[in-house]
């Protein structure tokens, strides 16, 4: 079966980094999406990775390893507004998304 | 540009009843979906469509129905509500002028089957 694993929620303080992991079983892989989930609003795109590595975007970094099914969502110097649910979805070999169930993130003063 | 719409943003039904959900988008987007979020639960595909005329059942079809009659609205049905489909449904859309593309959500419509 398809599986993808994300801690159901984390907690970090303002101004800090949190790393937020997700590991994926699929049949095939044709890359890795994190999306950003506010609480009552729609999922917006934050990044897509195919390839193994780091890709940065702003205060925002996403790792994946295809070896061994993993990828991460760096944030860094956390804002109040980072407060949110991360969602990882990988794309199967049918270019099918298979979702996580998200991370929420509480991010304290 | 408004992106995604949906209508409506609420709605209670009692079970039995049926009902259309709409979605529409005005970026000239081929590929359309439909999902269900549920609480701790990921994002599941009800339906999709890859144009105008077209449409294709996802992971979780049972009890909906769909139609795209025009390229920029993508319509959902629920024949027989039940308490089962009491969740939080997106609409998506994608260009799908590449095999992966980024999906652009829409605002949600919140249902709840009494």
């Amino acid at each position: 079966g398809q599986n993808i694993d994300q801690p159901t929620e984390m907690t970090a303080t303002e101004g800090a980094i949190v790393q937020i992991n997700c590991t994926y079983q699929t049949s095939g892989f044709n890359g890795l999406f994190w999306y950003q989930q506010h609480a009552g609003e729609a999922p917006t795109f934050l990044s897509y990775n195919v390839l193994d590595g780091l890709e940065e975007k702003g205060r925002f970094s996403s790792f994946l390893s295809r070896s061994k099914g993993y990828s991460y969502l760096l944030l860094k110097e956390l804002q109040m507004k980072d407060s949110a649910s991360y969602l990882c979805a990988v794309v199967d070999s049918n270019y099918q998304l298979i979702w996580g169930a998200g991370t929420k993130l509480i991010i304290k003063p | 540009n408004a992106g995604v719409t949906q209508t409506p943003k609420f709605r209670v039904l009692k079970t039995g009843q049926s009902m259309t959900l709409l979605c529409a988008q005005d970026m000239n987007h081929e590929y359309m979906y439909w999902y269900r979020q549920d609480p701790g639960m990921g994002l599941r595909l009800i339906h999709y469509s890859v144009g105008e005329g077209t449409t294709a059942k996802g992971e979780v079809p049972d009890g909906y129905n769909v139609s795209r009659l025009k390229k920029q609205n993508f319509l959902l049905g629920l024949e027989s509500a039940a308490p089962s489909q009491t969740s939080v449904y997106f609409c998506a859309s994608s260009h799908g002028k590449r095999e992966v593309d980024e999906q652009f959500f829409g605002p949600g419509t919140r249902l709840t089957v009494l």
